[in-house]
């Protein structure tokens, strides 16, 4: 069974822009959480997606949006970029049951310059 | 606020001696508390996890102990190796969803 992807692996974009990252669950799985990564924050949970519907969400500026489409891929979307949002943005897959396990993806570093 | 505050911030260990991370939890509310291992360049990945109707729970060479009262939690790794050599990340929640709060880290290096 593929494991969760995230593409791109790396995005360099400058200040004011916006992004756009995917990720391809693991098939079966119904539910695509999205975390971000920093050195100085730790991990902390952005939202939760289940069958196309944002089911959690985090303490983050609505800058940062996700959706979900019918095949369970799911994307996250940040606005005006800023400095600060340079991390490791990661995915994880679950089947969505409760305390099922997190697969999580390798991420996408993004770079804000 | 951080509401998992997990300790030490790194950790070296001799080859087949024991590593312990310990971490802290606020809310009482949080019934599940899940280890991850993260390698270099990748995502974390789950070592094992436990609820809190149990006190200790083990998985090879993983045991994590639960303290309910002290709302403190540690995983043990026994007979470490270099190839345990990661950042480990203890976690809570509740409810059973997957909004995780993660602890900051314990890096640890297996000495060879």
């Amino acid at each position: 069974k593929a494991g969760v992807t995230q593409t791109p692996r790396y995005l360099i974009k400058t200040r004011g822009q916006q992004v756009t990252l995917s990720c391809s669950p693991i098939s079966g799985h119904r539910s695509v959480s999205w975390y971000q990564q920093t050195p100085g924050q730790g991990l902390q949970f952005l939202f939760e997606y289940f069958s196309e519907t944002q089911r959690n969400k985090g303490n983050f500026p609505g800058r940062f949006s996700g959706r979900q489409f019918s095949n369970s891929r799911s994307e996250m979307n940040v606005s005006t970029l800023e400095l600060g949002d340079s991390a490791l943005y990661l995915c994880a897959s679950s089947s969505g049951q409760p305390n099922e396990k997190l697969f999580f993806g390798s991420g996408t570093q993004l770079s804000v310059l | 606020q951080q509401q998992v505050k997990q300790s030490p911030q790194s950790l070296i260990v001799q080859k087949g001696g024991i590593s312990i991370i310990n971490c802290a939890y606020e809310n009482t509310a949080f019934d599940y508390f899940p280890w991850y291992q993260q390698f270099p360049g990748k995502g974390p990945a789950l070592l094992i996890a436990i609820r809190p109707d149990v006190s200790e729970k083990k998985e090879g060479r993983f045991t994590i102990s639960f303290n309910k009262s002290a709302k403190q939690f540690s995983l043990h790794i026994m007979d470490s190796q270099p190839g345990d050599s990661a950042t480990y990340f203890c976690a809570a929640s509740k409810g059973g969803n997957n909004d995780m709060r993660f602890g900051a880290g314990t890096r640890l290096t297996v000495k060879p």
